[in-house]
Formats: C-alpha cells, sequence, structure tokens
C-alpha cells in the first residue's frame, strides 16, 4: 500500500522567512515523489519531482528515503506562494498517484 | 493547446439519482484519471484509463464507474447517488499515465441533496 502524509493542515510564514512544508510517505518500494500546488481559482498543477531534482520558482525538494520523507522547502517566503500543497507518490510501474491531504500555505505581508 | 475540459462544471441531484460527468483530456493524451476531492478526505483516487482499458481502480463502491472511449474522452458514472457523494470530481489527464504529471481539469462539482 501506497500512503502519504502531510502533518500540517494549515502553514503561516512571514514574507521573506523560510517555508518548509512537510510530507512523509510509506512504500514498500521505490517511489516517484511530487509536489502539486493548487494557487486560488487556478487548477491544480505539478511543481515538481524529486527525479528532476531541479528548483521551480525557488522551491526544492530532497527525497529521503532514510526519514522516507520529501519535504518542500524556500527560503525565503513570498506573497505569490499562498496556496495549497499536495505532496505525491507514484509506486513503480503504477498509474496510481497518492495524493496526502494538503498544506494550506499563506504567507503573511 | 487547449486544456482538460470537464462538463458539467456544477450540478445538484438527490439522493438516488445517477449522474454522468464528462472529461476531454489534452490532445494526444492517452490516460485519464479521475479524483475526488472533499475537504475531510482530500483527493482520493477512483480509476484510471488508458485507450479505453482500467488499468488501476481506487477504493469505491461499484456504484461509481468510468469508461474511455476510442478518442480518450472519458466519462464517470455514480449511481444510487448518496449525500456523502457530494465533492469536486477532478479529471486529469497525461500522456502515457506512467510519469506522474498530470494535468487537471477545473472539476464537477457535484451536489447530493
Amino acid at each position: 500500500a501506497q500512503r502519504v502524509t502531510q502533518p500540517e493542515k494549515l502553514l503561516s510564514v512571514f514574507k521573506g522567512a523560510p517555508v518548509e512544508l512537510k510530507c512523509n510517505y510509506s512504500y514498500s518500494g521505490s517511489p516517484e515523489l511530487f509536489w502539486y500546488v493548487q494557487y486560488s481559482r487556478q487548477r491544480l498543477q505539478l511543481l515538481l519531482r524529486h527525479i528532476s531534482r531541479e528548483s521551480i520558482k525557488g522551491f526544492t525538494a530532497d527525497l529521503n528515503k532514510g526519514e522516507t520523507s520529501f519535504h518542500l522547502k524556500k527560503p525565503f517566503a513570498q506573497e505569490e506562494d499562498s496556496a495549497m500543497y499536495y505532496c505525491a507518490l507514484m509506486g513503480f510501474g503504477n498509474e496510481k498517484l497518492t495524493f496526502g491531504t494538503g498544506t494550506r500555505l499563506t504567507i503573511i505581508p | 493547446k487547449a486544456g482538460v475540459t470537464q462538463t458539467p462544471r456544477y450540478l445538484i441531484k438527490t439522493r438516488g439519482q445517477q449522474v454522468t460527468l464528462s472529461c476531454s483530456p489534452i490532445s494526444g493524451h492517452r490516460s485519464v484519471s479521475w479524483y475526488q476531492q472533499t475537504p475531510g478526505q482530500g483527493l482520493q483516487f477512483l480509476f484510471e484509463y488508458f485507450s479505453e482499458t482500467q488499468r488501476n481502480k481506487g477504493n469505491f463502491p461499484g456504484r461509481f464507474s468510468g469508461r474511455q472511449f476510442s478518442n480518450s474522452r472519458s466519462e464517470m458514472n455514480v449511481s444510487t447517488l448518496e449525500l456523502g457523494d457530494s465533492a469536486l470530481y477532478l479529471c486529469a489527464s497525461s500522456l502515457t499515465g506512467y510519469t506522474g504529471e498530470l494535468f487537471f481539469g477545473e472539476g464537477s462539482r457535484l451536489t447530493v441533496l
């Protein structure tokens, strides 16, 4: 079974402060991990995936297999980062993407 | 390229009725997935179709069904509606379904009275 846990439903951070959105997963094999984001009145969209190891909009995420975590980080929060963030997992050879329950990030000006 | 299109966007039904939701994927995408989104449960996987075949199914009762047509358009059907079926139903398409990069529609918001 595959499971994704996002322990924080809500997170408020001051503009310019660092952001960390937590994500832990449970999966017996080698998973692929993703972060999806939904801005206000927009569609859910892919933010980044661990295999590409890239920074998108200043966000990065490192897969830690030992701690089974995939936390999303940004060193300096911006107001436009306010959104709903979902961590998601796909098992190898599996067409099913399992989402966490999401964290609503609010950046305080 | 046009994005994923879902119809209808909003609908209201009463308990016991049935509903059909439609999804047109991005041109060239052959995989279509359906998710149910509720405030309490978040995004829950319903099923995934590729080339008219259901490849994966979530833990939903048999009242939830779907299909995919040869042009990759997909429909999902919920029969004998219950109050708890009230939710936003999201459709997502991808090229193959194996990349994890899903393109979502705006959703169909179903209210069951």
